[in-house]
């Protein structure tokens, strides 16, 4: 089984609707990610999470939220989704102990027409 | 290297062949490097890392080199292989455990 999981792994979504797309992790590990890869443009950083009660914004915060329900689990939400959201969204982990290497889940490809 | 604009630079090797694939970092008091490996329509996959002490490390069949003067990283692909066609890119930790990704490079190999 996948260490990082991701639901949906594809949505095709319309204007202004609600979204939430959904990280698990049996990785065991303290620190989430939520980024997203657009063509050219690289991982992004959203939001962040070194633990259950901490949440901190990133690079592209804004039109995004966040909860940690869990330490396996991290949702993002679209409140209102825009067609400039169109992108590829990754969730990733890391060790807060042991390193600063991030593994990455399979991704969510998200259309809002 | 890095790329520019909304194009990917290309790297296109024959199988068997060594590969190197390059990418320059912005901040010299980055303390820590990591290269990915992003197989189409799949999440990046860890490779390899090193820490700003080295300039050397290897893995199996790839090697990653850390020029901290010029601000350079390299990796090293020994013997590539047509499963090693991906998008390659490096990631720096400026500060904090958040890493800053590059663009990457697109590798074919060429049977």
């Amino acid at each position: 089984d996948a260490d990082v999981t991701q639901t949906p792994r594809n949505r095709i979504t319309k204007t202004g609707k609600r979204i939430m797309l959904e990280c698990s992790q049996t990785k065991g590990h303290d620190r989430m990610y939520w980024y997203r890869q657009d063509p050219g443009l690289g991982l992004r950083l959203i939001y962040y999470s070194f633990d259950v009660k901490d949440i901190n914004k990133g690079e592209i915060s804004d039109g995004y939220s966040v909860s940690r329900q869990a330490q396996a689990k991290f949702s993002l939400s679209l409140e209102s989704a825009i067609p400039n959201q169109t992108a590829l969204y990754f969730c990733a982990t890391s060790d807060g102990t042991g390193g600063v290497a991030q593994y990455f889940g399979p991704g969510t490809r998200l259309t809002v027409t | 290297g890095e790329s520019v604009g909304l194009h990917l630079p290309t790297l296109s090797v024959q199988e068997g062949d060594n590969s190197i694939i390059n990418c320059a970092y912005s901040n010299s008091a980055s303390d820590y490097f990591i290269w990915y490996k992003q197989e189409s329509g799949k999440g990046p996959q860890f490779i390899i890392d090193i820490r700003s002490n080295m300039d050397k490390r290897q893995g199996q069949r790839v090697t990653v080199l850390l020029n901290k003067t010029v601000k350079h990283l390299s990796l090293q692909i020994a013997a590539t292989q047509p499963g090693d066609s991906a998008v390659y890119f490096c990631a720096e930790n400026k500060s904090n455990y958040k890493l800053t990704f590059g663009k990457g490079t697109l590798l074919t190999v060429n049977p």
